[in-house]
């Protein structure tokens, strides 16, 4: 067990609609990543939160967001689906950034039908 | 920008025998290289890790050298088990902006039978 926490395990949803992915990063760790894993683009980064502001962006599309809360808990939103977007998205979190290691959760499966 | 390669898979050995999965790099900078696998349903564990040339990370068996001249960090292992059946990633962590963030190969599945 990590200790990094993702819900829901599984999302199945249709084209259009929103979904909200959470993520509970592991005790003490202040930075919050998240990756998208899905068959023709591999594992790829999406953003970064250290202690509640964001610090990194990748190829995270507009439909996408993301924050990181207070308690430091992690929620990344997908609106406006497409079939594309079907995909396990993981969360990962570190104590700072830089170099430290980075723990991941299980993931949360979405499909977009 | 920066990058990984891995070989491809899927690789099938047969227990005890020797494992090589190739990674090779692109980075600007001395990024830090890490080897996480991935089980059936479950989130990417650290496997090893190596943060300057020349570095060997190790653990359970596997190792993987810090090759800057090659920009390489091959894994190995002696003698595979059934049970290291899994999907192997190499990944290198950009140091610029202190952000941290994950740049990974595409992965290898690797399948051990008995």
């Amino acid at each position: 067990d990590s200790g990094v926490t993702q819900t829901p395990k599984h999302l199945i949803t249709a084209t259009g609609q929103r979904v909200t992915l959470r993520c509970s990063p592991r005790s003490g760790d202040l930075s919050v990543y998240w990756y998208q894993q899905s068959l023709d683009q591999g594992l790829q980064f999406l953003i970064q939160y250290y202690n509640g502001e964001e610090r990194a962006k990748g190829n995270i599309l507009e439909r996408f967001s993301a924050q990181q809360f207070p308690d430091l808990h992690s929620e990344l939103n997908l609106s406006s689906l497409e079939l594309g977007d079907s995909a396990l998205y993981f969360c990962a979190s570190s104590v700072a950034g830089g170099r430290d290691i980075q723990y991941f959760g299980a993931g949360t499966r979405l499909s977009v039908l | 920008g920066n990058s990984v390669t891995q070989m491809e898979g899927p690789v099938t050995l047969s227990e005890e025998a020797f494992l090589t999965i190739n990674c090779t790099y692109t980075a600007t900078g001395y990024p830090s290289l890490f080897w996480y696998v991935q089980y059936p349903g479950e989130g990417l564990q650290l496997l090893l890790k190596a943060t300057k040339a020349d570095d060997k990370g190790s653990n359970k068996g596997f190792e993987a050298t810090y090759r800057k001249e090659t920009t390489s960090f091959h894994l190995e292992k002696g003698s595979v088990q059934v049970s290291d059946s899994a999907v192997y990633f190499c990944a290198l962590s950009e140091r610029s902006g202190n952000t941290g963030k994950l740049i990974f190969g595409q992965g290898t599945t690797l399948q051990v039978k008995p």
